[in-house]
């Protein structure tokens, strides 16, 4: 059983489209993260909500952590393909940090 | 900056063959991970060494031993390569615990193949 599951597992859309990729679980965690992966990289933190009902914007990015604090959200706003990758959501139900298995967005020019 | 460095890049293996894979920071973090990242699996936690002295299973901790060897480094040894241990390997460390909130830094990955 997957820990955090996050939906949708691939996205492809266009350029200056919206989109929004969901992280859930039915644990409550203190912090949620998010990561993103470009190929051959490894991940990269974006972002860590750490109140429920948090918001927290980055550009164009804008994340949400539920009031529960069992899930959060990630929202972009006219997507650029710069934008492209795999995002992971991460928790701590112990010590280190549990992933999801991510959502892979490719935004198309 | 080098952060997390984890050498080697690439590797190929034969099927019983033992290899070590290395991995170092420079952050002075007190805590450091081994991951592994399959398609479809999503990155798993292998073993951690929450500090200096210390290490703890992950999820997948069978077929693999880690060492660390001091605050620095923190390596990685297969014993007996499978197949099933195809997979990119991620170093990872952080200041501290995941669950309160730390940053994790991961290098850039090391690509196994075992045949």
């Amino acid at each position: 059983t997957q820990l955090l599951e996050q939906s949708p597992q691939f996205l492809s859309i266009q350029e200056g489209e919206n989109l929004t990729v969901y992280c859930n679980s039915s644990s409550v965690f203190s912090s949620l993260q998010w990561y993103r992966q470009e190929p051959g990289e490894g991940p990269v933190l974006l972002v860590t909500v750490v109140t429920g009902g948090e918001v927290k914007k980055l550009k164009r990015l804008t994340f949400q952590f539920g009031d529960a604090r069992k899930d959060s959200s990630l929202h972009i706003t006219a997507a650029q393909p710069g934008d492209t990758g795999l995002y992971l959501c991460a928790g701590a139900p112990g010590y280190a940090l549990n992933f999801g298995k991510g959502t892979s967005l490719l935004v198309t020019p | 900056n080098a952060g997390v460095t984890q050498t080697p890049k690439f590797q190929v293996l034969k099927t019983g063959q033992s290899m070590t894979l290395q991995c170092a920071q420079d952050m002075n973090h007190n805590s450091m991970y081994w991951y592994r990242q399959d398609p479809g699996m999503g990155l798993r936690l292998i073993y951690y060494s929450a500090s200096e002295g210390t290490t703890d299973k992950g999820e997948v901790p069978n077929g693999y031993n880690v060492s660390r060897l001091n605050k620095r480094e923190f390596s990685l040894r297969l014993e007996s390569a499978a197949p099933s241990q195809t997979s990119v390997y991620f170093c990872a460390s952080s200041e501290g615990p995941g669950q309160l909130g730390n940053t994790i830094y991961f290098g850039e990955g090391s690509w196994l193949t075992v045949v």
